[in-house]
């Protein structure tokens, strides 16, 4: 099955600042996925990337907020923007995996903002 | 929309006891349903997906339409059983996935 890195594993990051997080992936993909899970709760899908075009973002989720590079076929970033507490979470990128017919998950980012 | 709940956060059972994880859905269309486990300090992985019927582990999960469940079921539970188990359905291939709450399986000894 596809093997993600995701980087960094953990951040702690000021207030009104940012963080990039970066996903590779080791084949190549069409789409990826960006999740968020916040304490306590589930994971809540941000964004598709797909090459070669804009992202699509899920309903209260705004480019502007979590801008998504998406350069090839095995590379992603996210970018955590303007970052408050509120922002604190943990971030994972997921492909779906063909030979496994499933999703395959990064190790995530765990962002706490001070 | 589609909607994946899960009824209990958390679980706790004996080891070698029955443990049953519910997990019921609504979707108007045909899913794919997947349970993923995480382990303490591990990524998020896949467990089983309906479409394979397989056994993992020792868990099945069946799809029932009738009740729009897919619970997650093994017959004698171990201690590194203990893990966050997420219900989740996808509306095809590679399509969006929408995760339950998840629940907490504490298997004690």
């Amino acid at each position: 099955s596809a093997v993600i890195s995701q980087k960094p594993s953990r951040d702690i990051c000021q207030r009104g600042t940012s963080l990039t997080i970066q996903c590779q992936v080791d084949s190549q993909v069409t789409m990826m996925f960006w999740y968020r899970q916040q304490p306590g709760q589930s994971l809540t899908l941000i964004a598709t990337a797909n090459q070669g075009s804009e992202a699509t973002y899920e309903s209260g989720f705004v480019i502007d907020k979590f801008p998504i590079s998406r350069p090839n076929l095995t590379f992603s970033t996210l970018t955590v923007s303007n970052l408050s507490p509120e922002d604190s979470s943990i971030y994972l990128c997921s492909v779906w995996d063909r030979t496994s017919y499933g999703y395959t998950f990064g190790s995530g980012t765990r962002l706490t903002v001070v | 929309a589609q909607r994946v709940t899960q009824p209990e956060k958390l679980l706790s059972v004996f080891k070698g006891a029955p443990v049953e994880l519910k997990c019921n859905y609504s979707y108007s269309g045909s899913p794919e349903l997947f349970w993923y486990v995480q382990y303490s300090r591990q990524r998020l992985q896949l467990l089983l997906r309906h479409i394979s019927r397989e056994s993992i582990k020792g868990f099945t999960a069946d799809l029932n339409k009738g009740e729009t469940s897919f619970h997650l079921k093994k017959p004698f539970a171990q201690e590194e059983d203990s893990a966050m188990y997420y219900c989740a359905l996808s509306e095809g291939y590679g399509q969006n996935f929408v995760f339950g709450p998840g629940t907490r399986l504490s298997v004690l000894p």
